[in-house]
């Protein structure tokens, strides 16, 4: 079953952090987070395993709560290159990975 | 290192037609996908492959078909193409399942008409 993004979508304005939800009805394994540029591939930024681990790089982090079956992607200062739709992906026991339907963000200078 | 590499880029097909794609990576990787992208949502996996001479359903594999003959190959094959086939296609390849980051190809547009 596809997981459920929240927001759909969100606007900020160069600097505001942003926080994107994941979450999914069915234990997980794994939570895969990717950014997609309008037009082009997706590209990996991380993933979290179980273990309620926590992970970032630069000024992007995310999280992963097993027991609610959740996850959540954190834009701090957010910077005009953040810009595109943030897909979770996530992997259940039969290793199979579902892709959530996308948050579009916006960053305005 | 090119990457992932997918051709063609763009297709137009008539209702029935049948083509191939094909998906091409330099990474010595173990796993490689496809999968569709439809306007405004997330990506379906198609059929995937574990390696050379493996394939596997996905989520959506109805009418389409597969082969890995070759480690750095994954052929996606529509025999009788179908409107609602028209779709963006992504082939992506990884080290492992659980390492996480896949590669995509550029995509494939394709139009049934």
């Amino acid at each position: 079953q596809q997981p459920v993004q929240s927001p759909q979508a969100v606007i900020l304005r160069e600097g505001e952090d942003a926080v994107i939800n994941c979450s999914s009805s069915k234990a997980l394994y794994s939570v895969h987070w990717y950014r997609q540029k309008h037009g082009e591939a997706p590209v990996f930024l991380m993933i979290l395993l179980k273990g309620g681990e926590q992970k970032g790089h630069d000024k992007i982090s995310a999280s992963f709560n097993e027991k609610k079956q959740q996850s959540s992607l954190y834009l701090t200062a957010s910077q005009l290159s953040y810009s595109g739709t943030y897909f979770c992906g996530t992997e259940d026991s039969n290793y199979q990975l579902i892709w959530g339907a996308g948050t579009k963000l916006i960053i305005k200078p | 290192n090119a990457g992932v590499t997918q051709t063609p880029k763009f297709r137009v097909l008539k209702t029935g037609q049948s083509m191939t794609l094909l998906c091409a990576q330099d990474m010595n990787h173990e796993y490689m996908y496809w999968y569709r992208q439809d306007p405004g949502m997330g990506l379906r996996l198609i059929h995937y492959s574990v390696g050379e001479g493996t394939t596997a359903k996905g989520e959506v594999p109805d009418g389409y078909n597969v082969s890995r003959l070759k480690k750095q190959n994954f052929l996606l094959g529509l025999e009788s193409a179908a409107p609602s086939q028209t779709s963006v296609y992504f082939c992506a390849s990884s080290y492992s399942r659980l390492s996480g980051d896949q590669y995509f190809g550029p995509g494939t547009r394709l139009l049934v008409l």
